[in-house]
């Protein structure tokens, strides 16, 4: 399995309350992704990473801010966390952006909002 | 815009039968597409992607870009294959960003 880790792997908090997830890497890959998976969406690209400091909006970043101040740790920060954020978050990441390459998945973060 | 489509939501099968599992894509493009399959509660594994043709699991799936399918099958299911299965797509554009579909839940019945 790659080397990806996320932390926590649970949180309940309020709404209201800031929030940060790490995604930690050990494979020194470029491409870092965050999605949230819910049912009946499947899983969708909340933002990523080309890079320490490169980073671009998918497609529900709404709501959602992320940084990556070194290669392996790429922080997902909810601002002030609503109920509808309530989810399972992974963090995948990617050796290159050339044809074919695929994702590797982290094990997920599940988040209640209460 | 890209699009991946897998129309059933949940699909059981009786161990020892064949399985097919769909998925039809929009992309203007010419696309790579993926299997991963998440067992209960797990991450996502990559079950198989169509440029490297290859059998994980006695899974395969062939790029058909006419009907812009990537259907996945096997010829005979086990028990153990009941997992939750997505097809992504990843396009040309940039930085391999993936679009997956909504899922498909397979249970394999004794």
């Amino acid at each position: 399995d790659a080397g990806i880790t996320q932390s926590p792997r649970h949180k309940v908090t309020e709404t209201g309350t800031p929030v940060t997830l790490r995604c930690h890497q050990t494979e020194n890959h470029r491409y870092m992704y965050w999605y949230r998976q819910d049912p009946g969406h499947g899983l969708r690209l909340i933002h990523y990473s080309y890079g320490v400091k490169d980073t671009d909006k998918g497609e529900v970043s709404d709501g959602y801010s992320v940084s990556r101040s070194k290669t392996e740790d790429f922080l997902l920060t909810l601002e002030s966390a609503t109920s509808s954020q309530t989810s399972v978050y992974f963090c995948a990441i990617s050796e290159s952006d050339r044809e074919g390459q695929p994702q590797h998945f982290g094990d997920g973060t599940r988040l209640s909002i209460l | 815009a890209q699009r991946v489509t897998q129309p059933e939501k949940l699909l059981s099968v009786f161990k020892g039968a064949p399985v097919e599992l769909k998925c039809n894509y929009s992309y203007s493009g010419s696309p790579e597409l993926f299997w991963y399959v998440q067992y209960s509660r797990q991450r996502l594994q990559l079950l198989l992607r169509h440029i490297s043709r290859e059998s994980i699991k006695g899974f395969t799936a062939d790029l058909n870009k006419g009907e812009t399918s990537f259907h996945l099958k096997k010829p005979f299911a086990q028990e153990e294959d009941s997992a939750m299965y997505y097809c992504a797509l990843s396009g040309q554009d940039n930085f391999n960003k993936f679009y997956f579909g909504s899922g498909t839940k397979l249970n394999v019945k004794p």
